[in-house]
């Protein structure tokens, strides 16, 4: 699976967009970008994942260049609820099987009342 | 719907003993995978179980194993422990359908403690 960059901390205020970017330089045709929160003490979260457009759900947004060598995790109201480590992970997916998930050191989101 | 439940939640080992770590998939669900986390190391990919085959694994030693069960509820073993396996014990669990794509659901782990 490609290697990830992250930043290592981030703070956004409380009801502001956060906007976690991740560098996937190396990523490969056939590989999905997956992002994956844990709060502290939990398990991880799925959040969303896409492969070339741009994704909206319940949670977040994604935004992936059209190079596919970056994308952007938008929350557009962060909440205090929202502060954990964000995952941005890059993974070759073939349906019916789960490859490992290669964890980075994530982006630590501190969301300031 | 039920999520995916580890079984301990905390448990306290010595040296060279053995544990063994449950796992109860979201239902409908038959990929299991584990993963080891560790301050030092962060999330590690111990290995993936689908149908009762292992499928995939990490870089791990041979202590630890694992297996599925016809139900797709997993367990995994460790032995002879040692004092860095210490950590947090994630098992995750999805539906590994052509039409699924991929993401998986974590539980809130067993931690192990090695004394």
């Amino acid at each position: 699976d490609a290697k990830t960059t992250q930043p290592t901390s981030m703070d956004c205020a409380e009801g502001r967009a956060a906007n976690l970017p991740c560098n996937h330089s190396t990523i490969s045709g056939n590989e999905y970008v997956y992002w994956y929160r844990q709060i502290h003490s939990q398990g991880p979260q799925y959040i969303i994942h896409g492969l070339k457009n741009n994704e909206t759900n319940e949670m977040a947004s994604l935004i992936i260049t059209e190079d596919r060598k970056s994308s952007t995790l938008i929350l557009p109201h962060a909440t205090l609820r929202d502060t954990a480590v964000y995952y941005c992970i890059v993974r070759r997916y073939s349906g019916g099987g789960a490859d490992g998930l290669t964890f980075g050191k994530g982006t630590h989101l501190i969301i300031q009342p | 719907k039920a999520g995916v439940t580890q079984t301990p939640r905390y448990l306290i080992k010595t040296r060279g003993q053995q544990v063994t770590l449950s796992c109860s998939p979201i239902s409908g669900h038959r990929s299991v995978s584990w993963y080891q986390q560790t301050p030092g190391q962060g999330l590690q990919f111990l290995f993936e179980y689908f149908s009762e085959t292992q499928r995939n694994k990490g870089n791990f030693p041979g202590r630890f194993s694992g297996r599925q069960f016809s139900n797709s509820r997993s367990e995994m073993n460790v032995s002879t422990l040692e004092l860095g396996d210490s950590a947090l014990y994630l098992c995750a669990s999805s539906l590994a359908r052509q039409t699924n794509t991929g993401e998986l659901f974590f539980g809130e782990g067993s931690r192990l403690t090695v004394l």
